[in-house]
């Protein structure tokens, strides 16, 4: 069965050090997620590509993390410098579709971030 | 921000037992509304999902209530079993914006 990968599961970085994941969507999925979420809380959203374009990036705290898809296939999400409050799971998720279907979105799972 | 608030926080229920999160939402442009499942370790899964036209739907043991008036909506897991233990997410989506909007969860244990 097709899955999206996702490395490093796991990651301990100390404050002010860069941390970057890397997140291969279901082959053909043109739309590709970032999610984070925080112990005890639900998934929220970072960024969203449609193949290598941004369609939303609102709530990306752009002064410390960037995300890229250059060729529209894999993406990596980058945190420099890191900082306690980003300790929390980042989640990949891809979709065929652009709009939002239900059953065709896919979690990958996760990339979990202790920052120390 | 748009809000989807999520109710109880952890749920615990016997074997056997019907288990039921509550979800509510303040946006009337949100027009699916998916329920998601996580065990631990793992990225969430569509469990059911419901579009507002729409004030009840059923699979197996897993049911979607929907009261587009009071904007809530719930799961029912009847005849809950331990292997049903997981944290549960509501969510809702403007479908065309493709943005899942993410309650906080619900930790359910289902007891033997």
């Amino acid at each position: 069965e097709a899955e999206v990968a996702q490395s490093p599961r796991y990651k301990i970085t100390e404050k002010s050090q860069a941390v970057a994941f890397w997140c291969d969507p279901i082959s053909g999925h043109a739309t590709l997620y970032w999610y984070r979420q925080i112990l005890g809380q639900g998934p929220e959203l970072l960024v969203q590509f449609q193949d290598e374009s941004v369609v939303d990036d609102s709530q990306l705290p752009k002064d410390r993390f960037s995300a890229e898809r250059l060729k529209g296939v894999d993406s990596t999400l980058k945190i420099q410098p890191a900082e306690l409050g980003d300790s929390a799971m980042y989640l990949c998720a891809s979709d065929r579709f652009q709009q939002y279907s239900g059953n065709t979105i896919y979690f990958g799972e996760g990339s979990w971030l202790t920052v120390v | 921000q748009q809000q989807v608030k999520q109710s109880p926080q952890s749920l615990i229920v016997q074997k056997g037992g019907i288990s039921i999160i509550n979800c509510a939402y303040e946006n009337t442009a949100f027009d699916y509304f998916p329920w998601y499942q996580q065990f631990p370790g793992k990225g969430p899964a569509l469990l059911i999902a419901i579009r507002p036209d729409v004030s009840e739907k059923k699979e197996g043991r897993f049911t979607i209530s929907f009261n587009k008036s009071a904007k809530q909506f719930s799961l029912h897991i009847m005849d809950s079993q331990p292997g049903d233990s997981a944290t549960y997410f509501c969510a809702a989506v403007v479908g065309s914006q493709g943005n899942l909007i993410f309650g906080k969860g619900t930790k359910l244990s289902v007891k033997p």
